[in-house]
């Protein structure tokens, strides 16, 4: 149950293009297509930005897309806004109805 | 529309007990799983413990094991978080999720839970 591995901090510039890795084990990551992406701002409740790897929920702009290979997944935000800046989180399903998230990564657009 | 609202939280003592609960609307409630994810004060989100929609399946962090306990009553759409022998480092806001294999599709508010003496 050891948590995702996320960078602590990215950055870019609005209209350029981010990318957040989030890396796990064949356990949980790999072993499933069931990584989830999470988008949180200070006070807020988190908000699923992507479900099963790469499905947008209604209303999420097509800007967030996710992958996956192997034991890593990504959230790559495309065109950069400046509400874009926040914490993302990952998560992955690990089998037997556990969950396990990654420390998050803080996003800022400069 | 899903609404997860829970309640149950509040101050208490290190050792001793609280219990929370999640009522769920908007959706067909024993067909889905449900989980508690936390986030402590300034840090990440944290699953906690997850329960199948039949109930057979529980599980939880190993933190947590042996002292939290997660239970659900399908025919009052509620989901609850029996937490005994609490300690601080349990202090944290715990949301209720509809939990699809694939994520928490949807979050309640949070309830603050604070272990301190």
């Amino acid at each position: 149950q050891s948590a995702l591995t996320q960078p602590r901090s990215v950055s870019g510039s609005p209209g350029q293009s981010v990318t957040i890795s989030c890396t796990g084990t064949s356990s949980d990551v790999g072993g499933y297509n069931y990584v989830s992406w999470y988008q949180q701002h200070p006070g807020k409740v988190p908000k699923v930005m992507i479900l099963d790897v790469s499905r947008r929920p209604s209303g999420v702009p097509d800007r967030f897309s996710g992958s996956k290979s192997g034991n890593t997944a990504s959230l790559t935000i495309s065109g950069l806004q400046a509400e874009d800046e926040a914490d993302y989180y990952c998560c992955s399903y690990a089998g037997s109805y556990s969950w396990v998230f990654g420390g998050g990564t803080k996003l800022t657009v400069l | 529309e899903v609404q997860l609202l829970e309640s149950g939280g509040g101050s208490v003592q290190p050792g001793g007990s609280l219990r929370l609960s999640c009522a769920a609307s908007g959706f067909t409630f024993g067909t889905y799983a449900m989980s508690w994810v936390r986030q402590a004060p300034g840090k990440g989100l944290e699953w906690v413990s997850g329960i199948s929609g039949n109930t057979v399946s529980a599980k939880y962090v190993d933190s947590v094991k042996g002292r939290f306990t997660i239970s659900r009553d399908n025919s009052k759409n509620m989901v609850y978080l029996e937490m005994d022998s609490l300690r601080a480092d349990d202090t944290a806001v715990y949301y209720c999720t509809k939990a699809l294999f694939g994520g928490c599709e949807y979050w309640g508010q949070g309830t603050l839970v604070t272990v301190s003496s």
